[in-house]
């Protein structure tokens, strides 16, 4: 069975530009969440989906959303991207939400 | 963010020691999983723990969730060189918030 996957694993952009970054869940996983991880705070969750619905989600602004497809894959988008932006950025999925979840390799976002 | 208290931060061992690291928290959790991260890689789930005094194993791994709910431990037995990485504890609250709260995790170096 095929794991998380995320792309693209490397990605660098300039102040002020937009992001979009994919997550494929495994196969029969209906939940996604997504996860900021950078030295200072670990990992920060950012927001669930299931069912192409938000359930859930963290103590991030604005630009940062996401949205679900009926396929159960998931996008994140980052807008008016900053400096403190750089980070891993880490999709999991789960069967229908629950523990536990499972991670992708994540994609490294560099801004400059 | 919010985050667990995980000790110690870093550990540096000799190959065949027993290792030992926990994570508590102010608050009640109803899952505790502990992770391994690698260089350039997403967290692997190791172990989890869904009730209170649950103590599993997987392999040489030992996790155990704590009686007041609020710390969880794992233990390495025998060490050996790929047990190098960094090992996470997160926990998912008790109710219908399925977001995950992180340590910072424990660097673990095994010197051959």
């Amino acid at each position: 069975k095929a794991g998380v996957t995320q792309t693209p694993r490397y990605l660098i952009k300039t102040r002020g530009q937009q992001v979009t970054l994919s997550c494929s869940p495994i196969s029969g996983h209906r939940s996604v969440s997504w996860y900021q991880q950078t030295p200072g705070q670990g990992l920060q969750f950012l927001f669930e989906y299931f069912s192409e619905t938000q359930r859930n989600k963290g103590n991030f602004p604005g630009r940062f959303s996401g949205r679900q497809f009926s396929n159960s894959r998931s996008e994140m988008n980052v807008s008016t991207l900053e400096l403190g932006d750089s980070a891993l950025y880490l999709c999991a999925s789960s069967e229908r939400g629950g523990q536990p979840q499972h991670f992708g390799d994540g994609t490294r976002l560099s801004i400059l | 963010g919010q985050q667990l208290n995980q000790s110690p931060q870093s550990m540096f061992i000799q190959e065949g020691e027993d290792v030992s690291m926990n994570c508590t928290s102010s608050s009640i959790f109803n899952t505790w999983l502990w992770y391994k991260q690698d260089p350039g890689e997403g967290p692997v789930l190791l172990i989890a723990l869904y009730k209170a005094g649950e103590l599993t194993s997987n392999g040489r791994l030992t996790a155990q969730f704590g009686i007041t709910r609020k710390d969880s431990f794992l233990n390495i037995s025998a060490s050996i060189p790929s047990d190098v990485g960094i090992y996470f504890c997160a926990g998912d609250h008790a109710g219908n918030n399925r977001k995950l709260i992180w340590g910072l995790g424990t660097s673990l170096a095994v010197n051959p």
